[in-house]
């Protein structure tokens, strides 16, 4: 039990287009999401968390009119890169804790590589 | 696995003293990592130590790296109540399957 799906693993894009990226809870309901990035060789750096029907918490120094995040439901999360630029080519992973199925612990999903080109 | 194995499972210390904890890993190293993490919070990074460095220094953090033995330490000196928290430690930067172990769950006591 207590599975993300991440959405999608990778993605090249344009310069200046945007991107969304999905992480659904698939058997428990998600009450909260982290969303983390990572740059190669470097750690995960926490981005922002966001509770379910709420707005999210960014972390300082992270963008959030950049970052979007919606939570609007106890199943999805999403992130949205608004104009990305090539220094946001990144890894991009979600986790999640719960209710309803959820087994403890904290849940991630399996990443999306983003490349902006 | 970039899973780390931590030790101890759980360590209680009145505020002032130093905590000690432990990882092991099993694979090659890259880097290995630190996160803290508050009660119902997410993870948040402390420090990372990369392979060719033997010991690093942040704040009242230390931490040390012995390849041979496959092993890390993370000392907290001069602990504070805010220092209560799980720790754990994540080896390599990869983009491998991300995973953590349960972590050292520290109280400091005030």
């Amino acid at each position: 039990g207590a599975v993300v799906s991440q959405h999608p693993s990778w993605v090249i894009c344009k310069s200046g287009t945007s991107v969304k990226i999905e992480c659904r809870s698939l058997d428990f309901q998600a009450t909260t999401m982290f969303w983390y990035r990572q740059f190669p060789k470097q750690s995960l750096m926490l981005m922002a968390t966001s509770n379910e029907g709420s707005k999210a918490t960014y972390e300082q120094g992270v963008e959030k009119d950049k970052f979007l995040i919606n939570h609007a439901s106890l199943t999805l999360s999403t992130l949205t890169v608004t104009s990305a630029h090539p220094e946001d080519s990144s890894f991009y992973i979600c986790s999640a804790t719960g209710q309803g199925g959820w087994s403890g612990g904290y849940t991630f999903g399996s990443g999306t590589r983003l490349t902006v080109v | 696995s970039q899973q780390g194995e931590e030790d101890p499972q759980a360590l209680s210390i009145q505020e002032g003293e130093n905590a000690t904890m432990n990882c092991s890993y099993k694979t090659s190293i890259n880097n290995l990592q630190w996160y803290r993490q508050n009660s119902g919070r997410g993870l948040v990074h402390l420090i990372l130590i990369r392979s060719n460095e033997r010991e690093k220094h942040s704040g009242r953090l230390r931490v040390t790296l012995d390849t041979s033995k496959k092993s890390s330490s993370l000392l907290i000196t001069a602990s504070r109540a805010a220092d209560t928290a799980s720790y754990f430690c994540r080896n390599s930067g990869g983009y491998q399957k991300v995973t953590f172990g349960t972590g050292t769950k520290l109280q400091v006591i005030p």
